[in-house]
């Protein structure tokens, strides 16, 4: 199972666009990477997944390298309900596999 | 709807209770897990089921026990647990037949253990 590496805390202000660089050198020719973000006492959401290059939705992007050792999460405008822990997962995507969380990372937004 | 619900959202129980967790999903997903999460931990895995049957068990103590009685329901028997099993715990699901692998989360039991 690869093995994710990212910041253990970030620190950022309302209206910045905050990215989050997850390292994944041995990331498998079919692993998928996934980002979900959770705030204290609650599950943790999915917010976005990707294989290559970029991938964007409602809420954020997405940056995959051609060499895929590495992966960056952007969020546009954070605010103050942006600050919680964020995860990068690699993982086999097929249902039924493991996710193997890392420590993540913990986004503060201050006003 | 992708909403993943679980009952009850906290329970206290002494280390001779017996206690279930309850889990139910109607998104038609096919593949259940269960989470335990200490404070300022990740997520941990427990235990998988795919059409409702255990296909992983992550060493977990026999105190723990899984069941998944339909493929919308999960439960997770509590017998004997020690104050160390304290913690929040999650269920999670996704759709088999979907060609990428997104588990949603309930919001999760908190458990105490005196």
């Amino acid at each position: 199972l690869a093995k994710t590496t990212q910041p253990i805390s970030m620190d950022s202000y309302e209206g910045q666009e905050v990215n989050i660089t997850c390292s994944h050198n041995n990331i498998a020719t079919n692993d998928y990477i996934t980002w979900y973000q959770q705030f204290p006492s609650q599950g943790p959401r999915f917010i976005i997944q990707g294989y290559k290059t970029k991938v964007t939705n409602e809420v954020a992007s997405l940056f995959i390298p051609a060499d895929r050792k590495s992966s960056t999460l952007s969020l546009p405008r954070v605010s103050l309900s942006d600050t919680a822990v964020y995860y990068c997962l690699v993982h086999y995507n097929q249902a039924g596999t493991a996710l193997i969380f890392g420590k993540g990372t913990t986004l503060s937004v201050s006003s | 709807d992708t909403e993943v619900t679980q009952t009850p959202k906290h329970l206290v129980m002494g280390m001779t209770n017996k206690k279930s967790l309850k889990c139910e999903q109607h998104m038609g997903h096919r593949a259940m897990y269960w989470y335990k999460q200490k404070a300022k931990k990740p997520p941990e895995l427990m235990f998988v089921y795919s059409y409702e049957k255990l296909s992983i068990n992550e060493s977990v103590p026999s105190r723990f026990s899984p069941e998944c009685p339909n493929s919308s329901l999960l439960n997770l028997h509590l017998h004997a647990l020690q104050p160390e099993d304290s913690a929040l715990y999650l269920c999670a699901s996704s759709s088999i037949r979907a060609s990428t692998d997104t588990q949603y989360f309930g919001p999760g039991t908190r458990l105490t253990v005196l």
